[in-house]
């Protein structure tokens, strides 16, 4: 069975950094690209980066470029969401994602809530 | 990195069908058959419904189904039932491996 767990949320003051960690199991992480999505409150979907299978390629939503970092290790099976200057604009609960070939989104974690607040 | 396009609320009577739509661009919807359908309930992590415009994964009951005419995908669902009451989410590759979610369509079964 597909599991996806994230950890790492909490309330943190603006232009403080977090760390969010999404460990895997029951599938061959090491295959897929994987991705983080976030959801600000009461707001809708937004994709935030995607990381290749060996994590030499990444990519990121123009609104997080320079500041946020995915990054994964396969090794344990886990995937990273380094997150810097973080602004009131970045609450939101951020999942992590399987996506296979960048097609789609077909296992999601139950998120993990960021707070930017003062 | 624009968002696509989706009708804020749709409604429906159990038993009947609604359609969801999903306008994007020729940059996204309209040059990839990646557009894929979310459910999501309250409190809840997203939920695959439709990938690759029509597919449905395993497990996903087939009154769900979905098409693309253009800049514009749709989601079908046929037979409302209680339970299909969520927010819905379409999503489609955009090019240069990123993707866009559509806003969000709040479903209500009446």
């Amino acid at each position: 069975e597909v599991q996806l767990v994230e950890s790492g949320g909490g309330l943190v003051q603006p232009g403080g950094s977090l760390r969010l960690s999404c460990a895997a199991s029951g599938f061959t992480f090491s295959s897929y690209w994987m991705s983080w999505v976030r959801q600000a409150p009461g707001k809708g979907l937004e994709w935030v980066a995607n990381i290749k299978q060996d994590g030499s390629e990444k990519y990121y939503v123009d609104s997080v470029k320079g500041r946020f970092t995915i990054s994964r290790d396969n090794a344990k099976n886990s995937l990273y969401l380094q997150m810097n200057s973080l602004r009131a604009e970045d609450t939101a609960v951020y999942y992590c994602a399987r996506a296979p070939l960048l097609r789609h989104f077909d296992y999601w974690g139950q998120g993990t809530l960021v707070t930017v607040s003062s | 990195q624009s968002a696509l396009t989706q009708p804020a609320s749709v409604s429906g009577s159990p038993g009947q069908s609604i359609t969801i739509s999903c306008t994007g661009t020729s940059s996204d919807v309209g040059s990839y058959n990646l557009v894929s359908w979310y459910q999501q309930h309250p409190g809840k992590a997203p939920k695959l419904m439709i990938y690759e415009v029509s597919k449905r994964p395993s497990g996903v009951s087939n009154r769900f189904s979905g098409s693309k005419s253009g800049n514009t995908a749709s989601l079908t669902i046929s037979g409302l039932q209680a339970e299909d009451e969520a927010d819905y989410y379409c999503c489609s590759y955009a090019g240069s491996s990123t993707q866009g979610f559509g806003g969000g369509t709040k479903l209500t079964v009446l």
